[in-house]
């Protein structure tokens, strides 16, 4: 069974740093593109970052491009998601998620989400 | 970042037919594929449809989509009470290099 695990959220200053981690199981974790994507209280979903099966290629919304890194791990099978300098408008649930196509370089479909992590920025 | 416009709500009657759309850019919608994604109060976002029109195993046939030029749309038809969710269409967007999200459609069953 595919599953993707994220952790790492919590209550951080503005200004300041945390690091999301995302766990994937059931699937060949270095051959599919994993994407970040969040969702402020009762908002839409908004996609962050997407970063391909073999780091070369990594993509960033403008709202967080400088801020926010993706980066991956694949002989742990572990995406990760290092914010700095984080912002009150950066709270959020964050998901992780998984690519449909194996070997696609960007996002076409998320078929996999994990159940979120939240994050919560102090002014 | 561009988002894909999409109606804030739709609603019908069990049984009925409703239709969702969105309205993206050449670019966007208008050059790969769109995916429907159905939110439940409270959970993770699932694919209801991918590539414009397939829907992935498990979701029922009550649900099809298609897609015109850069606009593309949901269809339910047999609306049930457990419809009722959050609806959002996404697609690569080329122009920004990223993945855009619609607006989301909130339907509601009468």
């Amino acid at each position: 069974e595919v599953q993707v695990l994220e952790s790492g959220g919590g209550l951080v200053q503005s200004g300041g740093s945390l690091t999301l981690s995302c766990a994937a199981s059931g699937f060949t974790f270095s051959t599919y593109a994993m994407t970040w994507v969040r969702q402020s209280p009762g908002k839409g979903l908004e996609w962050v970052s997407t970063i391909s099966s073999s780091s070369i290629s990594k993509y960033y919304a403008n709202s967080v491009e400088g801020r926010f890194t993706v980066s991956r791990d694949n002989s742990k099978r572990t995406l990760f998601l290092q914010m700095n300098n984080v912002r009150v408008e950066d709270t959020a649930v964050y998901y992780c998620a998984k690519e449909r196509i194996q070997f696609l370089e960007w996002t076409s479909a998320l078929d996999s989400w994990g159940q979120g992590t939240q994050v919560t920025v102090s002014p | 970042q561009s988002v894909l416009t999409q109606p804030p709500s739709a609603s019908g009657t069990p049984g009925q037919r409703v239709t969702i759309s969105c309205s993206g850019t050449r670019s966007s919608v208008g050059g790969n594929s769109v995916t429907w994604y159905q939110q439940l109060p409270g959970t993770a976002p699932k694919v209801l449809i991918h590539s414009n029109n397939q829907r992935p195993s498990g979701v029922p046939d009550r649900f099809s989509g298609s897609k015109s030029d850069s606009s593309a749309s949901l269809a339910i038809s047999g609306l049930q009470s457990e419809d009722e969710a959050v609806y959002s269409c996404a697609a690569w967007d080329d122009a920004i290099k990223g993945y855009v999200f619609g607006t989301g459609t909130k339907v509601t069953v009468l």
